[in-house]
């Protein structure tokens, strides 16, 4: 597609549910970020997938994050057993290459609100 | 590790007033650095970057100089309007392939 699209773009849930959010990349861009804004906390750097792997898991807060990628492209973010705090707009980037070069594109995020 | 630190906000100025938004890093090699901003309700665009030592980034009015001996990134604008109303964020990406983000500077221009 003509940007990185997320879906869904608002998401209310209750505490305790389970949740899944999706990243549509641009087409070939074979990195994938997933980050976490929230307020007065910047941007939080969650997972990377370069293809369909993940080298670097570093940022999920906790064992209830988890993401794939599957066919080096849509990706999932899912949340499971959803606290209070999870509450954040999520973001997905996609990159083609050297980050220099090419640099990130964003989506426009879900707004993820716990209650 | 990476680390970004810039100026809290938020940023009040007048319409054609002059704008500084100060960004310093920390981070092992030589990394590449960026302004992304994010408009009101829109995700993170690119606004500028700079890859090496002394290059100067440059796009929509807005400048900034990469200055290795300082470590620093600073964003700046001779006169602001309206529209550049937005929350800025100074960004590097180092050794670990991944962009690492300052907290953000909000920015509100007024007529």
């Amino acid at each position: 597609g003509a940007g990185v699209s997320q879906s869904p773009s608002n998401k209310v849930t209750e505490k305790g549910k389970d949740v899944e959010l999706r990243c549509d990349p641009i087409s070939g861009h074979t990195a994938l970020y997933w980050y976490r804004q929230s307020l007065g906390q910047g941007l939080e750097f969650l997972i990377y997938f370069q293809g369909n792997s993940a080298p670097d898991k570093s940022g999920l807060p906790s064992d209830r994050f988890s993401a794939e990628r599957t066919g080096g492209s849509v990706s999932t973010l899912t949340i499971q057993r959803t606290q209070q705090e999870d509450s954040a707009v999520y973001l997905c980037a996609s990159s083609q290459g050297q980050l220099a070069d090419y640099g990130y594109t964003f989506g426009s995020g879900t707004r993820l609100t716990v209650v | 590790g990476d680390s970004v630190t810039q100026m809290e906000g938020p940023v009040t100025l007048s319409e054609e007033a002059f704008l500084t938004i100060n960004c310093t890093y920390t981070a092992t090699g030589y990394p590449s650095l960026f302004w992304y901003v994010q408009y009101p309700g829109e995700g993170l665009q690119l606004l500028l970057k700079a890859t090496k030592a002394d290059d100067k980034g440059s796009n929509k009015g807005f400048e900034a100089t990469y200055r290795k001996e300082t470590t620093s990134f600073h964003l700046e604008k001779g006169s602001v309007q309206v529209s550049d109303s937005a929350v800025y964020f100074c960004a590097l990406w180092g050794s670990n392939y991944k962009l690492t983000f300052g907290k953000g500077t909000l920015l509100t221009v007024n007529p």
